[in-house]
Parts: structure tokens; C-alpha cells; sequence
């Protein structure tokens, strides 16, 4: 099936530093997304992404949380600054459509802020 | 404010079993409700995914039981095999929203 792939698949940074998690959704998709997952528990949904913009953020998506997608390269989520409160496994999501679409989730990178 | 609950949040059964997972949901606006599986070390992948038009939705040895006036549905997983072992995350959204919001998950161990 389609693939959505991710790296790195571990980061491990000092609190403070900048991360950016890189994000290759499936190649014709239009919608991509980023959820947060602590210790296999819920996934959070953080942020989604259409046409070059922001559609939709959630709470934990704090101020120091950015997303793009530059020239249709990879989809990123950057943390400046990294606070021991992020580290989670950020999943990343793509999608045909906005409506009752399949979102195909990559593996995961697990984040660790020391 | 938890809008999608999931309940057991840890379920065994034994093998040739039928698994019963509960979902409930408070946002009427939802009514797209997909079932997610994943296992240790990966992303969760669609398993079924069922419309508030509908009342079932079957695939194989999944279904999905909806109850729309009681805002719960449920997965059923008939036959259950050792490889099923994994947790599952009853999701929702509304149709003209992709954002999905997601359930605390429910993780299934089957004993062959």
C-alpha cells in the first residue's frame, strides 16, 4: 500500500536545541498531518496542512511548533526550542482528500529531549 | 475534554474468540469513524472505517456495529488470531473535516 516515510526515526537532543522532523508523504496526496504519541497511548493530533497552509492546529501545537512544505519536498515539523515535555513519537499523515479519507501514517520518530 | 473514549483499555481473549472493542463519542457533528491497528514500533493503519448513514460494516473478520442515537459503536473481531495481538484506536471526524480525532486505544493480546 502506500507508504509514508519518516526521518530520522530516533532524534535524541538536549533541551533547548532546534529538531526538525522530516516527513515524505504518499506522492499524490494533498493533505498532511502530524499527531503526537506518548508511551503507545492516544494519538494527539497536533496540526494539518493543505496548499501550503495551516488548516488546523490544536492545543499542543505550542508557538515554538512550525510546519511546511517547501517546493513540495518534504513535509516538516520543527521545534525551537525543545522542551523535555516534547518528547513523544510525532507520527506524520498524509491524505487524498479533507473529508472521509484514509490517512496513511508513517512510523513514527521518537523524539527524546534530555 | 475527551471526545472519543475506548473501553477496555486492555482486553485478552483466547484464540477463536470473538474480541469486542466499545467506542463512544460525544461530537454529533462526527460521522466518519474509522478503526485503526498498531503494532509496537509502527504507525496505525486502517483496519475498517464505517459512516453514520450506516448501522454495520463488515470486512471479513471485522465488524463494526454503529448506534447513532447512542453515539457508540463497536468492533468486533470474530475468530480472533494470535497475529490480531495489537492495540486499536477508534477514531472520528467530521465529513468535511480530515482532522481525526482519536480514542486512548484498546490493547488486545490473543492466547493461542
Amino acid at each position: 500500500g502506500p507508504k509514508v516515510l519518516q526521518i530520522p526515526s530516533h532524534q535524541i537532543i538536549d533541551m533547548g536545541q532546534m529538531v526538525t522532523l522530516n516527513c515524505d508523504p504518499v506522492s499524490n496526496h494533498l493533505y498532511f498531518y502530524w499527531y503526537k504519541q506518548i508511551l503507545g497511548q492516544q494519538m494527539e493530533f497536533l496540526v494539518n496542512f493543505y496548499n501550503g497552509k495551516v488548516m488546523e492546529k490544536s492545543k499542543l501545537f505550542k508557538d515554538q511548533f512550525s510546519v511546511e512544505r517547501p517546493d513540495g519536498s518534504y513535509f516538516t515539523l520543527k521545534i525551537q526550542p525543545t522542551a523535555l515535555e516534547d518528547s513523544a513519537v510525532y507520527f506524520c499523515a498524509s491524505s487524498l482528500g479533507g473529508g472521509a479519507e484514509t490517512l496513511y501514517f508513517g512510523s513514527g520518530t521518537r523524539l527524546t529531549v534530555l | 475534554q475527551q471526545q472519543v473514549r475506548q473501553s477496555p483499555q486492555s482486553l485478552t481473549v483466547w484464540e477463536g474468540e470473538t474480541a469486542i472493542l466499545n467506542c463512544s463519542y460525544e461530537n454529533s457533528a462526527f460521522d466518519y469513524f474509522p478503526w485503526y491497528q498498531q503494532f509496537p514500533g509502527e504507525g496505525p493503519a486502517l483496519l475498517i472505517s464505517i459512516l453514520s448513514v450506516s448501522d454495520k460494516k463488515e470486512d471479513g473478520r471485522f465488524t463494526i456495529f454503529f448506534n447513532k442515537r447512542e453515539k457508540k459503536l463497536s468492533l468486533h473481531i470474530a475468530d480472533s488470531q494470535p497475529g490480531d495481538s495489537a492495540t486499536y484506536f477508534c477514531a472520528a471526524s467530521a465529513y468535511n473535516q480530515g482532522k481525526l480525532i482519536f480514542g486512548q486505544g484498546t490493547k488486545l493480546s490473543i492466547k493461542p
